[in-house]
């Protein structure tokens, strides 16, 4: 019962490097969520996947991108780091086939730290 | 759109004590509404949620929140805290027909003994 795996847990880049976070989960949700958190900002939505196959932006999107690449596994990639993106990444996903409003799972998130 | 706003960044209470973590929400279409816990270095956990039905709803470790539609609030609350209660929390809400969650800043609770 893993529920919503995230790799890896820590990383260190340097400022243009770039890195993809991935996570998985075995609960057979449909949709898919990438998340960033900051002190005294909750929250904030980077990408979602309702479902397989389809990837929409969230709050603050610019400088990822994402991959779903099955129903198990979504992905978020930075292209060039930057100082600004230094955050907690959590991955999460929630079930909808009895329609919205269900909660979401979240994996113990990514913490990434770029100098 | 949806917003929520936590009024309390932090809270300390002492154990035993009654503690209330305010949450506002603003939304132009009917709503759901969750809290979640963070403890240190996890991820959030879903603590209660209100879908529909009746507007006071119970977590298994004694917290509980109260929809309040007029007020646009969904306060959280417990009558008596556990050191085990310090955590973070946050208030989020989902608009109807969407799978997205909006949350708010979050509030730091510390109980102390």
């Amino acid at each position: 019962n893993a529920g919503v795996t995230q790799t890896p847990k820590f990383q260190v880049l340097k400022t243009g490097q770039s890195m993809t976070l991935q996570c998985a989960q075995d609960m057979n949700h449909n949709s898919m969520y990438w998340y960033r958190q900051d002190p005294g900002m909750g929250l904030r939505l980077i990408y979602y996947s309702a479902s397989e196959g389809t990837t929409d932006k969230g709050e603050v999107p610019n400088g990822y991108n994402v991959s779903r690449l099955n129903k198990r596994e979504f992905s978020l990639r930075l292209e060039s780091a930057a100082p600004s993106q230094t955050s907690v990444y959590f991955c999460a996903s929630s079930a909808h086939r009895t329609g919205p409003g269900q909660p979401q799972h979240f994996g113990d998130g990514t913490r990434l730290s770029i100098l | 759109a949806q917003s929520v706003t936590q009024l309390d960044s932090q809270v300390p209470v002492f154990e035993e004590a009654p503690v209330e973590l305010r949450c506002n929400y603003s939304s132009s279409v009917s709503v759901y509404l969750f809290w979640y816990v963070q403890y240190p270095n996890q991820g959030l956990q879903l603590l209660l949620k209100y879908l529909s039905g009746s507007t006071l709803v119970e977590s298994i470790n004694g917290f509980e929140a109260e929809f309040n539609k007029s007020q646009t609030s969904f306060h959280l609350r417990k009558p008596s805290v556990h050191i085990s209660d310090t955590a973070e929390y946050f208030c989020a809400v989902s608009g109807a027909g969407s799978y997205q969650l909006t949350f708010g800043k979050g509030t730091k609770l510390s109980v102390i003994p």
